[in-house]
C-alpha cells in the first residue's frame, strides 16, 4: 500500500524561509513530485526528485532521501501569493507508475 | 486557452440522477486520469486510461464509469449519483515519453449531489 505524510497547516512570515515535510511508504518508489494548489484550482506542478539530493529552482527548493523515505519543500523569501495547499504526490513503482498524493499542507504567509 | 479543459465547471445534482463530467486535452497525452479531491483526504484516483478504449481502475472506481472514446477525449459517468459523491473532480494526462512525466490537471469540476 502507499502511505504519505505531510503536516496539514502552516504559518510562515512575509520575507522568510518555510520547510514543507513529506514522509512517504510506497510499493516500490519511482519519484516525488511537489504541487502547489491555490483554494479552488487545478494543482500545478513545481519539482520532481527521482535522485537523492536537492534541486533547485528559483525561490523553490526540493529534497529527496530515499533510504529515509523524507522529502522537503523549501519556500524562501516567501511572498503573499504562496500561500496555498502544497501536495506531495509519489509515484509507484508499479506497472502503471501512477501518482499517490498526501492529502496536501496549506501553507499560510502571513504580514 | 487551457491545454486541459474540464466541463462543467460547477453542477448541483439530485441523488438517483445520472451525470457526466467531460474532459478534453490539446497536450497530445495519451494518459488521462480522473481524481476526486475531497477535504483532509488529498487526491484519490478513480480511473486512468493509457490509450484510446483502454480503461483501469483506480483507487476507489466504485460509482463510477469512464469512457475514452479518444485521445483527447475521458469522461467520468456517475451512474446513481449519491451526496458522499460530492466532491471536486479533476482531470489530468500525462505523457511517458517526457522527462519529468508530471501530470498536468484541467481546472476542475465542483460538484454538489443533494
Amino acid at each position: 500500500g502507499q502511505n504519505i505524510d505531510q503536516p496539514t497547516e502552516m504559518t510562515a512570515t512575509e520575507g522568510a524561509i518555510v520547510q514543507i515535510n513529506c514522509t512517504y511508504q510506497t510499493s516500490g518508489f519511482n519519484g516525488l513530485f511537489w504541487y502547489q494548489q491555490h483554494a479552488g484550482e487545478a494543482p500545478t506542478f513545481l519539482s520532481y526528485n527521482v535522485l537523492d539530493g536537492l534541486e533547485e529552482k528559483g525561490r523553490f527548493s526540493s529534497f529527496l532521501s530515499r533510504s529515509k523515505g523524507y522529502s522537503y519543500l523549501l519556500l524562501k523569501e516567501l511572498q503573499m501569493k504562496d500561500s496555498a495547499s502544497y501536495l506531495c504526490a509519489v509515484r509507484a513503482a508499479t506497472g502503471a507508475n501512477n501518482l499517490f498524493f498526501g492529502t496536501g499542507t496549506r501553507l499560510t504567509v502571513i504580514p | 486557452d487551457a491545454d486541459v479543459t474540464q466541463t462543467p465547471r460547477n453542477r448541483i445534482t439530485k441523488t438517483g440522477k445520472r451525470i457526466m463530467l467531460e474532459c478534453s486535452q490539446t497536450k497530445g497525452h495519451d494518459r488521462m486520469y480522473w481524481y476526486r479531491q475531497d477535504p483532509g483526504l488529498g487526491l484519490r484516483l478513480i480511473y486512468y486510461s493509457f490509450d484510446v478504449k483502454d480503461i483501469n481502475k483506480g483507487e476507489i472506481s466504485d460509482g463510477y464509469s469512464v469512457s475514452r472514446q479518444a485521445q483527447a477525449k475521458f469522461s467520468l459517468s456517475l451512474e446513481s449519483a449519491i451526496p458522499n459523491q460530492t466532491a471536486l473532480y479533476f482531470c489530468a494526462t500525462s505523457d511517458p515519453t517526457g522527462g519529468d512525466t508530471e501530470a498536468f490537471f484541467g481546472q476542475g469540476t465542483r460538484l454538489t449531489v443533494v
